[in-house]
């Protein structure tokens, strides 16, 4: 089958850095996104690695190891308003177009 | 901005009944997703479709349809709701078929008693 795992929860104080990991288990597997979701709203883009490597947008990084089948997500500077849940998520080719594969989601809560 | 709507942010219907919701994007984007999040489950691909009048089954079809009349337009439909379709209704498009990135409504969450 399809899936990727992610821890459900994850605690941080502020300012400090946090990872939060994914590995996936996904045929025709294009790339891995990352995307955020508040509480009572829609989900939003993060970021996304088609290669290997690391990619940084700002605060955030994402990182992919396809050998490994495996990413993170890396947040740092930690903000009281970085406490959503985050999603990895799988580009899989679906046929007639691409489709993502999401994981289960890890909440992070930041703390004072 | 790339804007998704859809037409209700709750909605209680009864068991049995027909239940219609809608998504509409006003970025001219070719593919449009039907998910359902429930605690636990991430998101669920229910439907998508990729142009106008097609449409392909996503995950977990079972209980549902869609209907792509116009590009701007995606609906779910529930031919008759059951408890377990409770949940939270997410929609989404794509630009078009190499695209990885995915704009999301606000959802629709529905109760069925």
């Amino acid at each position: 089958g399809q899936s990727l795992e992610q821890p459900s929860e994850v605690t941080a104080v502020e300012g400090a850095i946090v990872q939060i990991n994914c590995t996936y288990q996904t045929s025709g597997f294009y790339g891995l996104s990352w995307y955020q979701q508040h509480d009572g709203g829609a989900p939003t883009f993060l970021s996304y690695n088609g290669l290997d490597g690391l990619e940084e947008t700002g605060r955030f990084s994402s990182f992919l190891s396809r050998s490994d089948s495996y990413g993170y997500l890396l947040l740092q500077e930690l903000q009281m308003k970085d406490s959503a849940s985050y999603f990895c998520a799988a580009t899989h080719y679906g046929g007639a177009t691409n489709k993502l594969i999401f994981g289960t989601g890890t909440l992070l809560a930041v703390q004072p | 901005d790339v804007k998704v709507t859809q037409s209700s942010r709750y909605l209680v219907k009864r068991t049995g009944e027909k239940v219609f919701l809608e998504c509409v994007q006003d970025m001219d984007h070719e593919n449009m997703f039907w998910y359902r999040q429930d605690p636990g489950l991430g998101l669920r691909l229910i439907y998508f479709s990729y142009d106008v009048k097609m449409k392909e089954k996503g995950d977990i079809p079972e209980g549902y349809s869609v209907s792509r009349e116009k590009k701007e337009r995606f609906s779910l439909i529930l031919e008759s709701a059951s408890t377990n379709q409770t949940s939270m209704y997410l929609c989404a498009s794509s630009l078009s078929r190499g695209s990885y990135e995915q704009y999301f409504g606000p959802g629709t969450r529905l109760t069925v008693t």
